[in-house]
């Protein structure tokens, strides 16, 4: 099976830069995606990368794509209290037209 | 882009009864959907794929009599969780996939007492 990594947790301090960390294992993604879980909540697509991309810039969001490592980041600039939810990397699994998740990383911003 | 509506957000039912949960693509037919279960503090578990007039496919380990699944429509796909059991208690999510990517529904609560 595929396995996508996160980090299980991320405390930062309102203001600051909050940096996700994933590694995925599908080197053929075409895209590669970030979803944000509220409490009690579905999942809000945050953005996504295609694979040919190295960056990713939207408004506070930056995606980082490493293709050699298989690595994916994702950089929320002025961290606020609202970005305080879990964060979901995910590729689409190889043979289906869905996605596998990682485990998700929670953010915890704090004022 | 897409929208995803489930109904009900939450339900409390008593072990051995069975849940309905409805998964409805509003603005998009979805020949395919998908359902997920979410335990605490666990990633989201893909269940089973929904084919609109066919049988739903199941991923190993989930039991097809006990999570009926129906898409008797190009925007309603339904998953019933029949004679359940505390341990069925969990984050039930719908999904499809369109033009606009992967869209959630907002999830369904399921606990069982």
């Amino acid at each position: 099976g595929e396995d996508v990594e996160q980090s299980l947790f991320l405390s930062v301090r309102e203001g600051d830069s909050s940096v996700i960390n994933c590694t995925y294992t599908d080197s053929s993604s075409t895209y590669l995606y970030w979803y944000k879980q509220e409490p009690g909540a579905g999942l809000q697509l945050l953005t996504y990368i295609f694979s040919n991309m190295d960056m990713k810039q939207d408004q506070r969001l930056t995606v980082l794509l490493n293709k050699k490592d298989k690595h994916l980041s994702l950089r929320i600039a002025d961290t606020q209290t609202g970005d305080s939810a879990i964060y979901f990397c995910a590729e689409p699994l190889s043979g289906y037209s869905t996605l596998t998740f990682g485990k998700g990383t929670m953010l915890l911003v704090s004022p | 882009g897409a929208v995803v509506s489930q109904h009900p957000s939450w339900v409390i039912c008593k072990s051995g009864t069975s849940v309905k949960i409805e998964c409805r693509s509003l603005d998009f037919q979805a020949t395919t959907m998908f359902w997920y279960r979410q335990f605490p503090k666990q990633s989201l578990m893909l269940m089973a794929t929904s084919n609109e007039g066919s049988k739903a496919t199941y991923e190993q380990g989930v039991e097809k009599d006990k999570f009926l699944i129906n898409h008797a429509s190009l925007t309603l796909s339904t998953l019933t969780v029949t004679s359940a059991h505390p341990e069925d208690s969990s984050f039930y999510i719908c999904s499809v996939f369109s033009d606009y990517g992967y869209t959630f529904g907002s999830g369904t609560r399921l606990t069982v007492v």
